[in-house]
């Protein structure tokens, strides 16, 4: 079956690190990536959408890589600020339309 | 401009009840989707109704069923609930059927006892 893993479950950095977040998938080849931001009892905020023909995609100070070969996108926060503390979800679109997430990657960034 | 509603905010329920959820899509879109995340896991697919018509179903007991109004705002219902039903519920709306970005509610966290 289609798999996506995130095998972080957590990430602590200090503030103006970048922080690289990693999300693996199995059995597939998406058609292309998403990344979302979800904060503590709330839903889940698209960030970005990387597809395959795209190696890199940018969006102020968040970057996303998609590398076909190692079958797996690299989301990094340059110059982390507290802020940026959340969960971080890897998505990819199923057969019925919907989202298939990872289990995320809770983010800390200490001042 | 709105984003998507969720009610109730929180809601606690007892075994064997049947609980009720509602979503309000955001204004001119036609498509929502149901999700339900437990602690620690990513969101799970439920349901996905577009142009009221269910478009599909993830793997989730009958005992989960749902439906989109002519207005686009969808309930989400649950009957016999089960302790294992505690999680965050979540909605997120689409313009299209099949589109690439999601708008989630902020979700209804239901407990039951």
């Amino acid at each position: 079956s289609q798999k996506i893993e995130q095998n972080s479950e957590a990430l602590n950095i200090q503030e103006g690190k970048t922080a690289t977040l990693t999300c693996n998938y199995t059995n597939y080849s998406p058609a292309y990536l998403q990344w979302y931001r979800q904060d503590p009892g709330r839903g889940p905020v698209f960030l970005l959408l990387i597809r395959e023909n795209e190696k890199e995609k940018r969006k102020e100070r968040l970057k996303v890589t998609f590398d076909t070969t190692l079958k797996q996108s690299l989301f990094h926060i340059t110059a982390s600020q507290p802020a940026d503390s959340a969960t971080y979800l890897c998505a990819h679109r199923g057969s019925q339309g919907n989202l298939i997430f990872g289990k995320g990657t809770k983010l800390s960034v200490k001042p | 401009d709105a984003g998507v509603t969720q009610s109730p905010t929180h809601l606690i329920k007892t075994r064997g009840q049947h609980v009720t959820l509602r979503c309000s899509p955001i204004s001119g879109h036609k498509s929502v989707s149901w999700y339900q995340q437990v602690l620690g896991q990513g969101p799970q697919f439920i349901f996905q109704y577009y142009e009221k018509e269910e478009r599909g179903r993830g793997n989730f007991p009958d005992r989960f069923s749902a439906r989109q109004f002519p207005n686009y705002s969808s309930e989400l219902n649950v009957n016999a609930l089960l302790l294992g039903d505690s999680a965050l519920y979540l909605c997120a709306s689409s313009l299209l059927e099949v589109h690439n970005e999601q708008f989630f509610g902020p979700g209804t966290r239901l407990t039951v006892l």
